[in-house]
């Protein structure tokens, strides 16, 4: 059963703008992880934030994680072009550490 | 490092053959996933072992599919007799441990005719 659930399902920005995207998920959890995905490739992880982790930074990508609203948001600043990607959330199955995927959001970053 | 190797990349098949994929996970990574990424859904996890255990196959369809991780290090998924809603893409990634970042391969497409 599904986990985290990703929010938009699809995102077309300009380049340099700002993308945000969402991750809700239902039961308490340990971790989450934020991995892309670019057409025909398989998944290359991004970012892993801890549940007493309030933010994370990798260059110019921030993670954010609220625990009492069962909530993270990615922020990819300064976006470009290679950017365009499916993101998706992963938490672990309620008190376990197997992972479970949401349908991803799908963003497209228009030169 | 040598990434998480997956042949074949393509392979088409009818509906009631059998398949098999192979997996050679990052040198040391201890757990090994395999997931089905149906086109437009998120990858859906199959099977997880640690060594050549399995930790998780609750969502695998034993009546059909099966895999092995022998000697702890390669791994095989098999699909015996494909169906056409079997048609997806098949992931397998490794990690270190359960809660650490996973690694994935390419995939192989797996068409269904």
């Amino acid at each position: 059963s599904q986990q985290g659930e990703e929010d938009p399902q699809a995102l077309s920005i300009q380049e340099g703008e700002n993308a945000t995207m969402n991750c809700s998920y239902k039961t308490s959890i340990n971790n989450l992880q934020w991995y892309r995905q670019n057409s025909g490739r398989g998944l290359v992880h991004l970012i892993l934030i801890r549940s007493n982790e309030r933010e994370k930074h990798s260059g110019r990508l921030r993670v954010t994680l609220d625990t009492s609203k069962k909530s993270s948001s990615l922020l990819i600043t300064a976006s470009r072009a290679a950017d365009t990607a499916s993101y998706f959330c992963a938490t672990p199955r309620g008190g376990s550490y197997i992972p479970t995927f949401g349908r991803g959001t799908s963003l497209i970053v228009h030169p | 490092e040598a990434g998480v190797a997956q042949s074949p990349r393509y392979k088409i098949i009818e509906k009631r053959q059998s398949v098999a994929f192979w997996c050679n996970p990052i040198s040391g990574h201890a757990t090994l996933y395999w997931y089905q990424q149906i086109l437009g859904q998120g990858p859906k996890l199959l099977i997880q072992f640690q060594n050549n255990g399995v930790v998780d196959d609750s969502q695998l369809p034993k009546d059909r599919f099966s895999a092995e991780r022998l000697k702890g290090v390669d791994s095989t998924l098999k699909i015996q007799p494909a169906k056409l809603e079997d048609s997806a893409v098949y992931l397998c990634a490794s990690s270190l441990g359960s809660d650490q970042p996973q690694h994935f391969g390419d995939g192989t497409r797996l068409s269904i005719l």
